[in-house]
């Protein structure tokens, strides 16, 4: 597709459940980053892939985040046991190649009951 | 620690004035600049970057760096309604995430 596209863009959850976010990204771009941003608040970092690199995990809150990337392309962002705290928009996006420019899926929006 | 700081605003200008946003960075090693448009409830997108110190024009809306100061700005002309969103200022010094350091932005409010 021509943007970076997200789904769920809506998803409620009961506390302790377990939710999977996805971001496919531009065909081409080969960094993708995953931020968190909380209501009236900057955006939070969390993943970084570049092509076949280790991911940068930085900034994942705790161990019931995490996030892969198949094949260079699709990228899942996996929370364990949600928790009220982790209700936001969860936002990808991919780097045209090495300029920093970004291009920001329209995000999931996660609510936990 | 890398930081980028920005005024939260809101910041209101009314309707046809320059609006002017502003953003100061810490990191020396910042290459390149970026500001990004976020309107309510939506994600952000990129309306300029710039790489040389001095202006760089694209319809109504200038950036300005100057990286002896560690400042970038934002100039918007004939402000409209529209123009009304948050606006987040980025630096990257390259490196992927570690060198790309977003500011939390400022609300900019046109008033009719």
């Amino acid at each position: 597709g021509a943007g970076v596209s997200q789904s769920p863009s809506n998803k409620v959850t009961e506390k302790g459940k377990d939710v999977e976010l996805r971001c496919d990204p531009i065909s081409g771009h080969t960094a993708l980053y995953w931020y968190r941003q909380s209501l009236g608040q900057g955006l939070e970092f969390l993943i970084y892939f570049q092509g076949n690199s280790a991911p940068d995990k930085s900034g994942l809150p705790s161990d019931r985040f995490s996030a892969e990337r198949t094949g260079g392309s699709v990228s899942t962002l996996t929370i364990q046991r949600t928790q009220q705290e982790d209700s936001a928009v969860y936002l990808c996006a991919t780097e045209r190649e090495y300029t920093g420019e970004l291009f920001f899926g329209e995000g999931s929006r996660l609510t936990v009951l | 620690q890398k930081e980028v700081e920005q005024n939260s605003g809101p910041l209101s200008v009314p309707e046809g004035a320059i609006a002017s946003l502003n953003c100061t960075y810490s990191d020396r090693g910042s290459q390149s600049f970026f500001w990004y448009r976020q309107y309510s409830g939506k994600s952000p997108e990129l309306i300029m970057f710039i790489y040389s110190n001095g202006d760089k024009e694209d319809g109504r809306f200038t950036a300005q760096l100057n990286k002896a100061s560690q400042y970038v700005s934002l100039l918007i002309r004939d402000s409209q309604p529209s123009d009304s969103a948050t606006y987040l200022c980025a630096g990257n010094s390259g490196g992927g995430a570690d060198g790309l350091t977003f500011g939390k932005g400022t609300h900019l409010i046109i008033q009719p």
